[in-house]
């Protein structure tokens, strides 16, 4: 059975920073493309950071560039993002979602996502 | 960035009757359109990508039609486990999501 599970959201002041993680089994994590996409409260989807199935190439949301540093190890098949200076703004639920990539080319469409962790940003 | 817009933002529909969701690109994305079911408290669900091809174990009753800006998704006979919201997310270019359309029961 495929899972995505997240962890490490949490209630941090403006300014401050966390880690989220997002463990992956059931199916062959350094295959896919990893992303977290966020949702605030009684809002949509937003794409905030995505990461090559190798950890060689990384993309940021304009929104979160500078500030958040998405990672992975494919041996502990985890996928992280350290935030930092975060704002009232951030505060959303982070998906982890991930897209299939084979050798030369990946999908872009989500085929797997986690249940979500609540950053919640507040003095 | 390519922005999706969808419409309705709240559809009301009756259970067995026929829903049509549509979403709109600012720019065309080919034929590189996926969408996404999403029940309260629960993640996003892989319903349609490459604008009309089911994902693995989605009904036959979900199809996708469209190309280029105009897509729709069309639910043909609406059963109760289908009222969630639905988005529309386009990967031509980088990505980005629709606001997302919520069905409701009448």
């Amino acid at each position: 059975e495929v899972q995505l599970v997240e962890s490490g959201g949490g209630l941090v002041q403006p300014g401050g920073s966390l880690r989220l993680s997002c463990a992956a089994s059931g199916f062959t994590f350094s295959s896919y493309a990893m992303h977290w996409v966020r949702q605030a409260p009684g809002k949509g989807l937003e794409y905030v950071s995505a990461i090559s199935s190798d950890g060689g190439s990384t993309y940021y949301a304009n929104s979160v560039k500078g500030r958040f540093t998405i990672s992975r190890d494919n041996s502990k098949n985890t996928l992280y993002l350290q935030m930092g200076s975060l704002r009232a703004e951030d505060m959303a639920v982070y998906y982890c979602a991930a897209r299939y990539c084979t050798s030369t080319s990946c999908t872009g469409y989500f085929d797997y996502w986690g249940q979500g962790t609540l950053v919640t940003v507040s003095s | 960035e390519i922005v999706m817009t969808q419409s309705p933002a709240t559809l009301s529909v009756s259970p067995g009757e026929r829903a049509t969701l549509s979403c709109r690109a600012s720019q065309s994305v080919s034929s590189n359109l996926a969408w996404y079911q999403q029940k309260p408290g629960q993640a996003p669900r892989l319903l349609i990508y490459g604008a009309s091809t089911r994902a693995t174990g989605i009904p036959a009753r979900f199809s996708g039609s469209g190309s280029g800006t105009e897509f729709t998704l069309t639910i043909s006979s609406l059963q109760s486990e289908d009222f969630a919201v639905y988005y529309c997310q386009q990967y031509n270019n980088w990505y980005s999501f629709g606001q997302g359309t919520k069905l409701e029961i009448k």
